[in-house]
């Protein structure tokens, strides 16, 4: 079977940082992603780690161990435009075709 | 970026109708495109992956006859949701990559989604 797993909510102020891990386990795996969402949207991509170690994208980062199947995408200077939904989602298989599995998504809220 | 459209944005129907759904690359081809399925505070859920040209692949219990799928050229692929009932009832997606989007061509380009209330 395929799974991954991430908290379910995180609440945090704003210019807080918050870190969103996810654990996977996959029948294949080429890279982790990150997708937000904000209520009645479409997710939109966030970041993107095929290899091990941290991908840095302005105020967002995301790091990948593969030998842990954990990743996590963590969130510095919080707006409150920053609450939303966040899926990890993992890649199945290289190119294409290749399907993307989404975790269950954690919801973060920032409060003032 | 690459641009995914999807229309309708909602549609309201009776139980027993067929509702279409269309999902178009505006700005690039997308020979496969893929179609979720989300519960409301839920995860995404991958339905189908629509090929072009070609009869589409769909998951383990999607019931291809319910959901089906037409992938009729590089830019338009269509979900008809048949004889819907009340548990069809969910928000769908589909979704495409861009492979002229490089280096990265993992990244997924969304629709905007359509709400689908049966009655």
């Amino acid at each position: 079977g395929q799974s991954l797993e991430q908290p379910s909510e995180v609440t945090a102020v704003e210019g807080a940082i918050v870190q969103i891990n996810c654990t996977y386990q996959t029948s294949g795996f080429y890279g982790l992603s990150w997708y937000q969402q904000h209520d009645g949207g479409a997710p939109t991509f966030l970041s993107y780690n095929a290899l091990d170690g941290l991908e840095e994208t302005g105020r967002f980062s995301s790091f990948l161990s593969r030998s842990d199947s954990y990743g996590y995408l963590l969130l510095q200077e919080l707006q409150m435009k920053d609450s939303a939904s966040y899926f990890c989602a993992v890649s199945d298989s290289p190119g294409n075709t290749g399907k993307l599995i989404f975790g269950q998504g954690t919801t973060l809220q920032v409060k003032p | 970026g690459a641009v995914v459209s999807q229309h309708p944005s909602w549609v309201i129907c009776k139980s027993g109708t067929s509702v279409k759904i269309e999902c178009r690359s505006l700005d690039f081809q997308a020979t496969t495109m893929f179609w979720y399925r989300q519960f409301p505070k839920q995860s995404l859920m991958l339905m189908a992956t629509s090929n072009e040209g070609s009869k589409a692949t769909y998951e383990q219990g999607v019931e291809k006859d319910k959901f089906l799928i037409n992938h009729a050229s590089l830019t338009l692929s269509t979900l008809t949701v048949t004889s819907a009932h009340p548990e069809d009832s969910s928000f769908y997606i589909c979704s495409a990559r861009d492979l002229g989007d490089l280096p990265l061509n993992e990244k997924l380009f969304f629709g905007s989604g359509t709400q689908l209330s049966v009655l």
